[in-house]
C-alpha cells in the first residue's frame, strides 16, 4: 500500500539548514508527484513545494529563496532542504502525495529551531 | 497567489445539525478543490476531492458542492467524530493553497 515517512532532526538551531528525508513506499517517484507540506503548532497548513514525476519542482514563492526539493528515485527518497531557519520555520513538516481522488500523507516530522 | 478564505473559523454545533464550511477562491480554480479533515495529532484526511466527489471510504453525509468561485463542505449529521479542523486545498495553480481551517466542536 501507499506509505510515506518522513525522518530527519528534531531540534534545528536558528540559522541553520534543515535537511529531511520522505521515504515511501507502495509507489514509484516517477509515476507520482510528492508535496511538502508543513504546519506550525496550533496553526494552519501551509503547502511549501512539489517535485513532479520529471525530476522538476515548484516552490512556494515565500519559500522560494531558501527551499530546495530533490529526490533519489533509486531509494524511493524525496528530500527537502531549507536554509537560514528561524524559530518561526518551527513546525510539524509532512510530505504528501496529492492526486485527483487522492490524498496521501505521511505522519509527519516536528521541527523545532531554537538554540 | 490565490487565495483562499476560509469560513466561518471555528464553529460549535449540535449531534445531527447541518453543518456549512465554505471556501472563496480569489479567483477560478475550476474544480481543483478538495477538502480535508484533522485531528488532533494526525495528518490530514481527505474528505472531498474534484469540489463535489466524495472519497473512498467517507461517509455520504460528507458533500461538497460549488457556486462559482464558493466552494462547501457539508456534513448533513454531525456525528461524534466529525469533529477536527476543516481545510480546503485548492490544486488550480502553484503556490497551491490552503485555507485557514475551520474548528468544528460539538455544543
Amino acid at each position: 500500500q501507499v506509505q510515506l515517512k518522513e525522518s530527519g532532526p528534531g531540534l534545528v538551531q536558528p540559522s541553520q539548514t534543515l535537511s529531511l528525508t520522505c521515504t515511501v513506499s507502495g509507489f514509484s517517484l516517477t509515476s507520482y508527484h510528492v508535496s511538502w507540506v508543513r504546519q506550525p503548532p496550533g496553526k494552519g497548513l501551509e503547502w511549501m513545494g512539489v517535485i513532479w514525476t520529471g525530476g522538476s519542482t515548484a516552490y512556494n514563492s515565500l519559500l522560494k529563496s531558501r527551499l530546495s526539493i530533490s529526490r533519489d528515485t533509486s531509494k524511493s527518497q524525496v528530500f527537502l532542504k531549507m536554509n537560514s531557519l528561524q524559530t518561526e520555520d518551527t513546525a510539524t513538516y509532512y510530505c504528501a502525495r496529492f492526486g485527483i481522488r487522492e490524498g496521501y500523507w505521511g505522519q509527519g516530522v516536528m521541527v523545532t529551531v531554537s538554540s | 497567489d490565490i487565495q483562499m478564505t476560509q469560513s466561518p473559523a471555528s464553529l460549535s454545533a449540535s449531534l445531527e445539525e447541518i453543518v456549512t464550511i465554505t471556501c472563496q477562491a480569489s479567483q477560478d480554480i475550476g474544480n481543483w478543490l478538495a477538502w480535508y479533515q484533522q485531528k488532533p495529532g494526525k495528518s490530514p484526511q481527505l474528505l472531498i476531492h474534484s469540489a463535489t466527489s466524495l472519497a473512498d471510504g467517507i461517509p455520504s453525509r460528507f458533500s461538497g458542492s460549488r457556486s462559482g468561485t464558493q466552494y462547501s463542505l457539508k456534513i448533513s449529521r454531525l456525528q461524534v467524530e466529525d469533529t477536527g479542523i476543516y481545510y480546503c486545498l485548492q490544486r488550480y495553480s502553484n503556490p497551491w493553497t490552503f485555507g485557514g481551517g475551520t474548528k468544528l466542536e460539538l455544543k
